[in-house]
């Protein structure tokens, strides 16, 4: 496709259950990024990769977030053990190199009931 | 840390009113700036950027000029539409955190007819 493609699109899924958040970034874009963003705020940064490994993995806010991206090219965002709070849209992005303008895809939607 | 202020919303304007929406930010050496503007039901989509002092980058009618002595890259539009009617976010990727855009909080702009 020619954009970032996020799937699902909406999850809503029981606390405690664990959810994996699939980004599909543009054809050859090296870096991919992950940020969550709560209503009436700015996107939060996750996890950045280059490539196939996590350049910086600063933003996960704790060990049940967890993203991998095997072959530098789809990413899954991990959540175990969900909680209420992880409810957010999860955004992706990739960009051509890291230093360059990031394309995001339109979000999942996480609901923890 | 690296930070973006920008004015908070909701701006209310009528159609063809001039728009300004401020940002600051805080970044160690020479960032790189963004606006990203996230329409209704829609993902984040890139506005327009300035790589480096006194550029000036445009899109669509809006453009922002990267002003280091001031550290601002205030968004303006000389005559706004209803279809202008988004939130608006400030955006910095800084030269010591490469792949992590720091955002602002966003402003909603709310054109009427």
């Amino acid at each position: 496709g020619a954009g970032v493609s996020q799937t699902p699109s909406n999850k809503v899924t029981e606390k405690g259950k664990y959810v994996e958040l699939r980004c599909d970034p543009i054809s050859g874009h090296t870096a991919l990024y992950w940020y969550r963003q709560s209503l009436g705020q700015g996107p939060e940064f996750l996890i950045y990769f280059q490539g196939t490994g996590a350049a910086d993995d600063s933003g996960l806010p704790n060990d049940r977030f967890f993203a991998v991206r095997p072959e530098g090219s789809v990413s899954t965002l991990k959540i175990q053990r969900t909680e209420r709070g992880d409810s957010a849209v999860y955004l992706c992005a990739s960009s051509v190199y890291m230093n360059t303008e990031a394309f995001f895809g339109q979000g999942t939607r996480l609901t923890v009931v | 840390g690296n930070s973006v202020t920008q004015m908070e919303g909701p701006v209310t304007l009528s159609e063809e009113a001039f728009l300004t929406i401020n940002c600051t930010y805080t970044a160690t050496g020479y960032p790189s700036l963004f606006w990203y503007v996230q329409y209704p039901g829609e993902g984040l989509q890139l506005l327009l950027k300035a790589t480096k002092a006194d550029d000036k980058g445009s899109n669509k009618g809006f453009e922002a000029t990267y002003r280091k002595e001031t550290t601002s890259f205030h968004l303006e539009k000389g005559s706004v539409q209803v279809s202008d009617s988004a939130v608006y976010f400030c955006a910095l990727l800084a030269t010591d955190s490469w792949g992590k855009f720091q955002f602002g909080a966003g402003t909603q702009v709310v054109v009427t007819p």
